[in-house]
């Protein structure tokens, strides 16, 4: 079974709106990461987290980890029609050439 | 960030044909790459990690005879899906990881190559 699993599935919010996204996982992990797709497009890398990190922003974005939870959550503030995208979390175990396995995904609409 | 291209973008093939995808790494040497297929609004499900100069290790419920991985350098992997199916018809990406004296052991994502099999 996958790694990380996030919820909401879907997330449908105004433009200007904050969206927060959360992820959990099931084992230790070396790092975390957040991705975006836009449809029919390649990942793009959002922010890692490692496991002794509690915190992380970048730009708009701000990403939290909780590993007594084992629970992440990626908050997009001032959110933009372009922010459309799905956004994947993905989790890179402990252990030497650990593979990223990612979530589902969460499909985010933001409403002009 | 780091730079890894896959060519062609888009491919459409008959039946029975076989199909190889690039995946290159342009702007640094990945001893590691991954092949992962996502199917329409699924995740990732990572196929197999390639590894350059030895044989690429498959996840389980991949077969290997069908999907020919070959990492013969260290900026350039490649994935034959030999004897294509309609079943095959999915969007393919790939990863390569920087493993570079001043990288954090990042993973970079091609964009992607959408198969279509007729």
């Amino acid at each position: 079974s996958q790694q990380g699993e996030e919820d909401p599935q879907a997330l449908s919010i105004q433009e200007g709106e904050n969206a927060t996204m959360n992820c959990s996982y099931k084992t230790s992990i070396n790092n975390l990461q957040w991705y975006r797709q836009n449809s029919g497009r390649g990942l793009v890398h959002l922010i890692l987290i490692r496991s002794n990190e509690r915190e992380k922003h970048s730009g708009r974005l701000r990403v939290t980890l909780d590993t007594s939870k084992k629970s992440s959550s990626l908050l997009i503030t001032a959110s933009r029609a372009a922010d459309t995208a799905s956004y994947f979390c993905a989790t890179r175990l402990t252990g030497a050439n650990s593979k990223l396995t990612f979530g589902k995904g969460i499909t985010l609409s933001v409403r002009p | 960030g780091a730079v890894v291209s896959q060519h062609p973008s888009w491919v459409i093939c008959k039946s029975g044909t076989s199909v190889k995808i690039e995946c290159r790494s342009l702007d640094f040497q990945a001893t590691t790459m991954f092949w992962y297929r996502q199917f329409p609004k699924q995740s990732l499900m990572l196929m197999a990690t390639s590894n350059e100069g030895s044989k690429a290790t498959y996840e389980q419920g991949v077969e290997k005879d069908k999907f020919l991985i070959n990492h013969a350098s260290l900026t350039l992997s490649t994935l034959t899906v030999t004897s294509a199916h309609p079943e095959d018809s999915s969007f393919y990406i790939c990863s390569a990881l920087d493993t570079g004296q001043f990288s954090y052991n990042e993973q970079f994502f091609g964009p992607g190559t959408r198969l279509t099999v007729l």
